[in-house]
């Protein structure tokens, strides 16, 4: 399978507690995004990178935020001190980055913080 | 505020009717995408429009993008309980594809 993979796809963690999850994006692809979704609604972008730069950021993503994608390879996102507002789908997406710039995204990782 | 707006919320038909889901917005937009979503999956890409006016056809399904590049439309003909999912469509907001805004998404599902 060479599609966007993302590890774990649960997790459930108790608040205050430090979560990361890990993304594996297409190989060819030198974009990676981040995405939070809610029950009901669509995809919130958090923010993306540009093989291994950190292009932009969503002011969704708080101090408790951290993404990094070392090698432009796979990319990581932890949340510091979880609050039951993180709970969520976090999904990731890859892309060429050319015009039209069509994403193709992971299974997501669904976050459950009690 | 929704930068992109889809109508209707829900919809539910049975197998074999046709119809029409909206996704619009004040705004214009370099080019949109739409997906379809199932429980517990990412987003799966159905088609991208770039050019106003442009129709494109993928099987039962037929996309629209308007013409002043602000709105677009997904048709199904004859339905099949396999297209239920949550249709959402994505416009990208320069020509490089950076912060995709979505729709909240439109939840079909079609009853055999």
């Amino acid at each position: 399978d060479t599609g966007v993979s993302q590890d774990p796809r649960h997790k459930i963690t108790k608040r205050g507690q430090n979560v990361t999850f890990r993304c594996d994006p297409i190989s060819e692809h030198n974009r990676l995004y981040w995405y939070r979704q809610t029950l009901g609604q669509g995809p919130e972008f958090l923010t993306y990178f540009q093989n291994e730069a950190q292009l932009e950021k969503s002011r969704l993503l708080s101090d408790r935020f951290s993404a990094e994608r070392p090698k432009g390879s796979f990319s990581t996102l932890e949340i510091q001190r979880t609050e039951q507002g993180d709970s969520a789908m976090y999904l990731c997406a890859s892309s060429f980055g050319l015009d039209g710039d069509e994403q193709y995204f992971g299974p997501g990782t669904r976050l459950t913080v009690t | 505020t929704q930068l992109l707006e889809q109508s209707p919320q829900f919809l539910s038909i049975q197998e074999g009717e046709n119809l029409t889901v909206y996704c619009n917005s004040s705004s214009v937009f370099s080019s949109l995408q739409w997906y379809r979503q199932e429980p517990g999956e990412g987003p799966v890409l159905l088609v991208t429009v770039v050019t106003g006016g442009e129709v494109k056809k993928l099987k039962r399904l037929t996309f629209q993008f308007g013409d002043a590049r602000k709105d677009s439309s997904l048709h199904i003909t004859a339905a099949q309980p396999g297209d239920t999912g949550l249709y959402l469509c994505a416009g990208a907001r320069d020509n490089y594809g950076q912060n995709f805004v979505f729709g909240p998404g439109t939840r079909l599902s079609v009853l055999p």
